[in-house]
């Protein structure tokens, strides 16, 4: 079980656009549309931002969105915010025979 | 609403059980449209997934801790635990436990996380 590979930090200006990358391999992203992300705030949970790929939770802004393509997945953040400044980290389910989940080494996205 | 709530010691000895539950409320542990689970997040580092249990009792554990940890679930008080043996300054952590949404595998709901520190 390897984690997912993401970028170590990210920045952009307010209201610019960033991706976020995960990549993994063809036993977990490339095998499996269940991809999850989450933002962390220092000292606070994980908040679910983005499951199953591409969909949003009640209450999470539209400016958040997710794909995938082959084994790497993407967090898109659009009109960048001051708030939206915290780490992101995704997940993937990886496994078929065990419940095998494996999160990404996070990323720090600073908004300039 | 549901609600998670971690308890337990903040500080274990090395080589001895780190011992945490997870109180449910807002819903039943027993729903079968969730797992239960526990990650964890060294200081300054990311997050690791732990464990999981379904309210049947069925357990699934990372490899990399599987020799040590223990999973269990108690549906009369609505909890989870988590038992780690032989822990090592490497547990330090913040513990977390979450729900995972079942066919879906995303934690929709998490606990604030309750830090565990193992020093003599």
């Amino acid at each position: 079980q390897s984690a997912l590979t993401q970028p170590a930090s990210v920045s952009g200006s307010p209201g610019q656009s960033i991706t976020i990358s995960c990549t993994g391999t063809s036993s977990d992203v490339g095998s499996y549309n269940l991809v999850s992300w989450y933002q962390q705030h220092p000292g606070k949970a994980p908040k679910l931002m983005i499951y199953e790929g591409s969909k949003r939770p009640s209450g999470v802004s539209n400016r958040f969105s997710g794909s995938k393509s082959g084994n790497t997945a993407s967090l898109t953040i659009s009109g960048l915010q001051a708030e939206d400044e915290a780490d992101y980290y995704c997940c993937s389910y990886a496994g078929s025979s065990t419940f095998d989940v494996v999160f990404g080494g996070g990323t720090k996205l600073t908004v300039l | 609403q549901l609600q998670l709530q971690e308890s337990g010691p903040g500080l274990v000895k090395p080589s001895e059980t780190l011992s945490l539950t997870c109180t449910v409320s807002g819903g039943s542990i027993s729903s079968s449209s969730y797992y239960w689970g526990w990650i964890r997040q060294p200081p300054g580092k990311g997050l690791e997934w732990i464990g999981s249990i379904y309210y049947s009792g069925s357990t699934y554990y990372n490899p990399s801790l599987k020799s040590r940890v223990t999973i269990s679930v108690d549906t009369s008080k609505n909890q989870f635990s988590l038992k780690l043996s032989s822990v090592t300054a490497a547990d330090t952590a913040v513990y977390y436990c979450a729900d995972i949404r079942d066919y879906y595998y995303y934690m929709d709901v998490w606990g604030k996380g309750t830090t565990v520190t193992v020093s003599s």
